[in-house]
C-alpha cells in the first residue's frame, strides 16, 4: 500500500526566500507524481505533474523534481511571495489501470511580508 | 471550460441525521472521484467511478455511506446516519478516460460538513 509523507508539516519564511518542500513515497511503481496547492476553504489546484519517465517539470517560479528510485520528490519555489501562502500537497498516482492518487498530509507554507 | 461543480458548499447537521452531496464533473470526463479530507490531513479516496460503474469503493464505509452516478454524469454521495467523525471536507474530482491522458484530476471546491 502506497504511503506518502511530506516534511515539514509547516514552514514560515520571509518574502523573497527560495524554499524546498519535500515529499517521499514508499512504492516507486508510480504513473506520475502531482503537486497541488490548497487555499483555506478551497479545493485543490494542480501545480505540476511529473510523469514517471521524467525527472522534473517547471512552471514559472515552481520547479518539481522526481527521483523514483529513492521515492522522493521536491517542489522548489523561487523568490517566494506572500501570495504563495497556502498548503502544498503531493500525490502519487498509481501505475495500475485505476490511476488513483495517494496524498501526503501537506506542508502549510506562510510567506511573511 | 467550466470546472467541477459541487453543492452545497457548507452543511451543518446533527449526528444520526442524513446528508447528501452533489457533484457535476467537467463535461466529457468519464472518471469521477469522491474524497474525504479531514482537517490537517490529505484527501483520502472514498469511491471512484468510470462512467456509471464503480471502479473502487474499498475505502467507502458502506454501512453509512453510499454513492451513485446515474447516467455517467452527475454523482451524489450520501451519509446516513452521520457520526461526529464524518466532519470533513468532501471533494469531488474528475478526469478523462483512465486509459488515456496523463492521469490528471480536476477538483471541485468541496463541501465542508460539520456534524454536531
Amino acid at each position: 500500500k502506497q504511503e506518502v509523507t511530506q516534511i515539514p508539516a509547516a514552514l514560515s519564511v520571509p518574502e523573497g526566500e527560495n524554499l524546498v518542500l519535500n515529499c517521499s513515497f514508499t512504492d516507486s511503481a508510480i504513473y506520475n507524481l502531482q503537486w497541488f496547492r490548497q487555499d483555506p476553504g478551497k479545493g485543490l489546484t494542480s501545480l505540476l505533474l511529473i510523469q514517471s519517465s521524467q525527472r522534473e517539470q517547471t512552471s514559472g517560479r515552481l520547479n518539481a523534481s522526481l527521483d523514483k528510485s529513492s521515492g522522493r520528490s521536491t517542489l522548489y519555489i523561487a523568490a517566494s511571495q506572500p501570495g504563495d501562502s497556502a498548503t502544498y500537497l503531493c500525490a502519487a498516482c498509481s501505475s495500475g489501470s485505476a490511476r488513483q492518487l495517494t496524498f501526503g498530509s501537506g506542508t502549510q507554507l506562510t510567506v511573511l511580508p | 471550460e467550466a470546472g467541477v461543480a459541487q453543492s452545497p458548499r457548507y452543511k451543518i447537521i446533527e449526528k444520526r441525521q442524513s446528508v447528501a452531496f452533489w457533484c457535476n464533473p467537467i463535461s466529457g470526463h468519464a472518471t469521477l472521484y469522491w474524497y474525504q479530507q479531514i482537517l490537517g490531513q490529505g484527501p483520502k479516496l472514498l469511491i471512484q467511478f468510470q462512467n456509471n460503474g464503480v471502479v473502487d469503493d474499498s475505502q467507502l464505509p458502506k454501512d453509512r455511506f453510499s454513492a451513485e452516478r446515474l447516467k455517467g454524469v452527475d454523482s451524489t454521495l450520501k451519509i446516513q446516519p452521520a457520526k461526529l467523525e464524518d466532519s470533513a471536507v468532501y471533494l469531488c474530482a474528475s478526469s478523462l478516460e483512465l486509459a488515456s491522458g496523463k492521469g490528471e484530476q480536476y477538483f471541485g471546491p468541496g463541501t465542508r460538513l460539520t456534524v454536531t
